[in-house]
């Protein structure tokens, strides 16, 4: 069964500082695995995603994730935090399965990191 | 493409009400998803549609929860005879027929059960 685990439930940064935010996976199959950001009382914005495509994918804001299959790792940088930065963020793999009518895709978050950034 | 819309944004409701909670999502998408999360958790699946057909129910999902999304398109989900643990934000999300699409989610209902 897949799953996801975050290390880490508080990351605190200064303001220009590098970000590591680290995403360990578990799947059986080659999975699919996607960094969500998430402000207060908001949904899930996609920030990036690893398709079986290249092993380093960019997202939006100068997020990045390397997929490491040797250390079962997603772990998502930025080179320099912002302010606007601070919020919490979500791995999650794709769960896939055959079933009647179809193939399901859901997605299985881990349980969050929250990121500070100190002026 | 206006996203995901979901309706009402906030609920207020009293235990043993029933409350019922709208998705609307991006039109060309065939796959629909309901997520509960908690405070300080990631969201967990409910519920998934492809077109009308409800495929997949978590075993999170009671008998006091149900969904439909008639015609293939907005979806609602209804908790009946609420209780304060079902307190939490409802999120939706829809997707194109593969997942590697990726998932848009919508802004979420957050339900408080007093």
């Amino acid at each position: 069964a897949q799953s996801v685990t975050q290390l880490g439930s508080h990351v605190s940064v200064s303001e220009g500082a590098l970000v590591l935010l680290r995403c360990n996976y578990s799947s059986s199959v080659p999975p699919y695995l996607f960094w969500y950001v998430q402000y207060p009382n908001q949904g899930l914005q996609l920030l990036l995603k690893y398709t079986s495509a290249a092993t380093l994918v960019k997202g939006i804001n100068d997020f990045e994730a390397e997929f490491k299959k040797s250390e079962t790792s997603f772990h998502l940088t930025k080179p320099s935090a912002h302010m606007s930065d601070a919020a919490e963020y979500f791995c999650a793999v794709s769960y896939s399965e055959t079933r009647r009518g179809g193939a399901t895709n859901k997605l299985i978050f881990g349980t969050g990191t929250l990121l500070a950034v100190q002026p | 493409d206006t996203g995901v819309s979901q309706n009402p944004r906030h609920k207020i409701t009293k235990r043993g009400q029933n409350v019922t909670f709208r998705c609307d999502p991006i039109s060309e998408h065939n796959r629909l998803y309901w997520y509960r999360q908690t405070l300080g958790q990631g969201p967990e699946f409910l519920t998934y549609f492809q077109n009308e057909a409800q495929l997949e129910k978590s075993r999170l999902l009671s008998d006091r929860f149900s969904a439909e999304r008639p015609k293939g398109s907005f979806s609602t989900l209804e908790i009946q005879r609420t209780e304060q643990g079902d307190s939490a934000m409802y999120l939706c999300a829809s997707s194109l027929a593969a997942g590697t699409y990726g998932y848009t989610f919508g802004s979420g209902t957050r339900l408080t059960v007093v």
